[in-house]
């Protein structure tokens, strides 16, 4: 059975860089067959997609965090990495990873995600 | 940006009723949509997608239906473990994009 695990510091610093991994387990992430990606969900509020990348490396970056996002997929630990830059108090979010299977042609759906994990930025 | 609208923000129903959910799209999605369900301190769950088509192992209380702009979840016989918040979602085009949500709760 396919899990995800994200892991990181639990507090960041304002202006420092956020940096989280998803671990996958019960499954490969160099399956042709899926992108991997990460969602946030500030406190009390909705989703909001980060971003999403294919094994091979290629990456889709929501517009709104494109200039400090960087998301990255290291096969050989079967894990993907999240980096957000320059993190303010608007960054404080629960943070997911997903798996994205494929629908139709290059059409992708989020269809299992990890636990989550808490991110605050304060001082 | 595809705008994603659901209708209304927040319900309550009765154990046993039947619900709908509606989600509208700014712009047509063809049907690249999903539903997702979140419980308080949980993960969102996949529902739906492709609008209409049902997760693995979800059972068939739940259903979507809908096309280009308007699509709909619909619960039947609730049971107290749907009582959540029900998130839409395009993967039409990026980026993708959520609804603000619907929660359900107990009249």
């Amino acid at each position: 059975q396919l899990q995800l695990q994200e892991s990181g510091p639990g507090l960041v610093k304002p202006s420092e860089t956020l940096s989280l991994t998803c671990t996958v387990s019960g499954g490969s992430i160099s399956s042709s067959s899926y992108f991997w990606g990460w969602i946030r969900q500030p406190p009390g509020k909705g989703l909001e997609w980060i971003g999403s990348i294919y094994y091979s490396g290629s990456t889709y970056y929501n517009p709104s965090l494109k200039s400090r996002v960087t998301i990255s997929v290291d096969t050989s630990k079967n894990h993907l990495s999240l980096n957000l830059s320059s993190v303010t108090a608007a960054d404080t979010a629960v943070y997911y990873c997903a798996r994205l299977a494929l629908h139709f042609l290059f059409y992708y759906y989020m269809d299992v995600w990890g636990k989550g994990t808490t991110v605050t930025v304060s001082s | 940006d595809i705008q994603m609208t659901q209708s209304p923000s927040s319900l309550s129903a009765s154990v046993g009723d039947r619900v709908t959910i509606t989600c509208r799209a700014s712009q047509g999605i063809s049907n690249y949509l999903a539903w997702f369900q979140q419980k308080p301190g949980k993960a969102p769950k996949s529902l739906i997608y492709a609008a209409s088509s049902l997760q693995s192992g979800v059972p068939s209380k739940f259903s979507g239906s809908g096309s280009g702009t308007d699509f709909t979840l619909t619960i039947s016989s609730l049971q107290p473990e749907d009582f959540a918040t029900y998130y839409c979602q395009q993967y039409y085009s990026y980026p993708y994009t959520f609804g603000q949500g619907t929660k359900l709760e107990i009249k």
